[in-house]
Order: structure tokens, then sequence, then C-alpha cells
């Protein structure tokens, strides 16, 4: 079936380095979203991505959109203790049902003071 | 707004009893979504809705799980009989057509 892969599962980073975590989908996608889960709590949603090889930022962090529209990533610069949590993202698959997200497993991030 | 909410917020229930968890939908938003989250599986879609029909129950795992959304603003997932293996934390989600999806706050559940 439709899949969306995230990696790497987990990263640990001394506060203060960068972060990068990738999504990669087996089909073309016509969005993809990315979320941010603290410890103990939801997926709260950050940014959409819809145009190829769109590239958006949010102060420190950076994501991008594949050419294809079937890879993207998120890139965290000068990672702080607030980042921490579970970043995932979600593609809308070309033709997929209207509403429905097919998740990646997720990147957890832990940043050591 | 109030946000999406549900309850219970933690359920601890023996193995072969009914379980049913509700969720209040952002007023205005016409897409539900049921999601089940666990160490194991991640965040998986069971069930969504669109204008209080269900679109899509392919991940609803088995007949032991149902899921009701009689009007716009409530939602039911009922497990019956539960199993220790359904432990898990359930979130409900709402969006309006295809847009963000808004998480509530999940019910965690553990069956003994």
């Amino acid at each position: 079936g439709q899949q969306v892969m995230q990696i790497p599962q987990y990263q640990h980073v001394q506060e203060g380095e960068d972060f990068t975590t990738y999504c990669n989908s087996s089909t073309t996608l016509s969005n993809i979203q990315w979320y941010k889960q603290r410890p103990g709590g939801h997926p709260v949603f950050l940014i959409q991505l819809v145009k190829s090889g769109e590239v958006k930022k949010q102060k420190r962090l950076t994501f991008q959109f594949g050419e294809a529209k079937k890879n993207s990533s998120l890139h965290i610069t000068a990672t702080q203790t607030t980042d921490v949590g579970t970043y995932f993202c979600a593609g809308r698959v070309n033709g997929g049902s209207q509403g429905n997200l097919i998740f990646g497993k997720g990147t957890k991030l832990s940043v050591k003071p | 707004d109030a946000g999406v909410i549900q309850s219970p917020r933690h359920e601890v229930t023996e193995m072969g009893q009914e379980v049913t968890l509700r969720c209040k939908p952002i007023s205005g938003h016409n897409s539900l979504f049921w999601y089940r989250q666990t160490m194991m599986r991640g965040l998986e879609l069971l069930i969504y809705f669109n204008n209080n029909v269900p679109i899509d129950d392919s991940g609803m795992p088995e007949d032991r799980f149902s899921a009701k959304m009689p009007n716009a603003s409530f939602s039911t997932l009922k497990i019956q009989p539960s199993e220790p293996r359904d432990s898990a934390v359930y979130f409900c989600a709402s969006s309006l057509r295809t847009d963000t999806q808004y998480f509530g706050p999940g019910t965690r559940l553990t069956v003994l």
C-alpha cells in the first residue's frame, strides 16, 4: 500500500547542533504536512507544502518539498531544548481519498543541554 | 474555540469489557479522524468521516472496533470486547475540507 517513510527514527543532538529529518513517499504527493508532538502531547500542525521544490521557513525551521513531490525534509538550525519531541511528516497522495493523510512513523528528537 | 475535545483522557479497563471513546470536533469542521498511536506501529488512521459519513474505515483493525458520528459535533469509537493489545493512545482530529488536522489531547487506553 501507499507508504510514507521517515528517517531517522531517533536523533540525539547536543544543544546548538543542527537536526534534519527526511520523508520519502512511494508515490507522488499532492501536498505534505509536518507535525510536532511534544512528549505526552498530541500532534500539532507546523506547516503544509504544496508546490514542487517549495521551501518554507519558520524561524530556525526550514521545510523543503522535493521537485518530484515524493520527498520532503525538515531542518532545524541550532537546536534548543524546546525542540524536543517527535516530528511527523504526513502526505496526501494524488488521487487519494480527500482528507486522508498518510503519516510517517516520525523522528524522535532529543536535545542534550 | 476550545479545540477538539476528547473524553475520557484516561481509561483503564479489563479484557472483555466494552470501551467507548468520545470526541467533539472543532465547530464548523466537516472532517473527523480517529487515530491510534503505539510505540510499535506509530500513528495509524482508523477511520475518517466527511460530513458525518464514514469515508474510509480500512484502518479499523477488526469487527471489535466500530465508530459512529451521529451529528456534526459528536463521534464515538467503541471497542467491544476490548483486548490487551488494544492498549494505546487514541486521538481524534478534525479538519475543514482538506486543510490542517487539529488533534485532540487523546485518550490513553489501558486494557488489563
